[in-house]
């Protein structure tokens, strides 16, 4: 099956400043991938997602970028915010496989320093 | 819409009771999911369904098990609960309807001791 890994698992960056957090996938038939925020004791929310038929998504603050050729995407944030802080998750979906499955990295915990 | 709701929140289990998790959604979507979450870990997916009567497993599916009688209701069943079972379990739901989205349910914080 599919394998995601996810880097850094831990991140702090001053408030104001940009972060980039990495993932890299296995299966070469996954073409959907989005990206989750986890605040402490709370759900997985969706926040930015991207389709293999397209490079990079942007959504005010938030960016996605896919390199289908190296397997990897990556989630940048840019001016963050007190806010931003929290667990961010990728997932890799390969969508013709039945159900949907998706398969999660192991997560990157933000801190943005005020 | 309430989207996906879980009951209960919290829940401590001696070992080897049985427990159902329950989760309902009601955006008519046909796919289900239940996931586990370990401290520090990723989501792992334990079963899913992609319609009422259609189950199967998912990556850690050993000690669950599930049914879908209808488009809007997926419990899971804990049989024996051990230890290892101790997690934070999330339904979601999903599928083209969503546009491949999966949304996720508030968790169930489950102990066992």
């Amino acid at each position: 099956g599919e394998n995601v890994e996810q880097h850094p698992s831990t991140l702090s960056v001053q408030e104001g400043d940009s972060a980039v957090i990495k993932c890299t996938y296995s299966d070469s038939a996954s073409n959907y991938f989005p990206w989750y925020k986890q605040e402490l004791g709370k759900r997985p929310q969706l926040i930015i997602d991207i389709r293999s038929n397209v490079g990079e998504k942007k959504d005010q603050r938030i960016a996605v970028t896919l390199n289908k050729t190296a397997k990897h995407f990556s989630l940048h944030i840019t001016e963050t915010q007190p806010e931003d802080s929290a667990v961010y998750f990728c997932a890799a979906s390969p969508t013709a496989n039945t159900g949907n499955q998706f398969y999660f990295g192991t997560g990157t915990s933000l801190t943005v320093i005020p | 819409n309430a989207g996906v709701t879980q009951t209960p929140k919290f829940r401590i289990l001696k070992i080897g009771q049985s427990m159902t998790l329950q989760c309902t959604q009601d955006m008519n979507h046909n796919y289900m999911y239940w996931y586990r979450q370990d401290p520090g870990m990723g989501l792992k997916l334990i079963y899913y369904s992609v319609g009422a009567g259609i189950t199967d497993k998912g990556e850690v599916p050993n000690g669950y098990n599930v049914s879908r009688s209808t488009t809007e209701d997926f419990p899971l069943r804990l049989e024996l609960a051990a230890p290892s079972q101790t997690s934070v379990y999330f339904c979601a739901s999903g599928g083209w309807t969503s546009g491949l989205k999966q949304y996720f349910g508030p968790g169930t914080r489950l102990t066992v001791t």
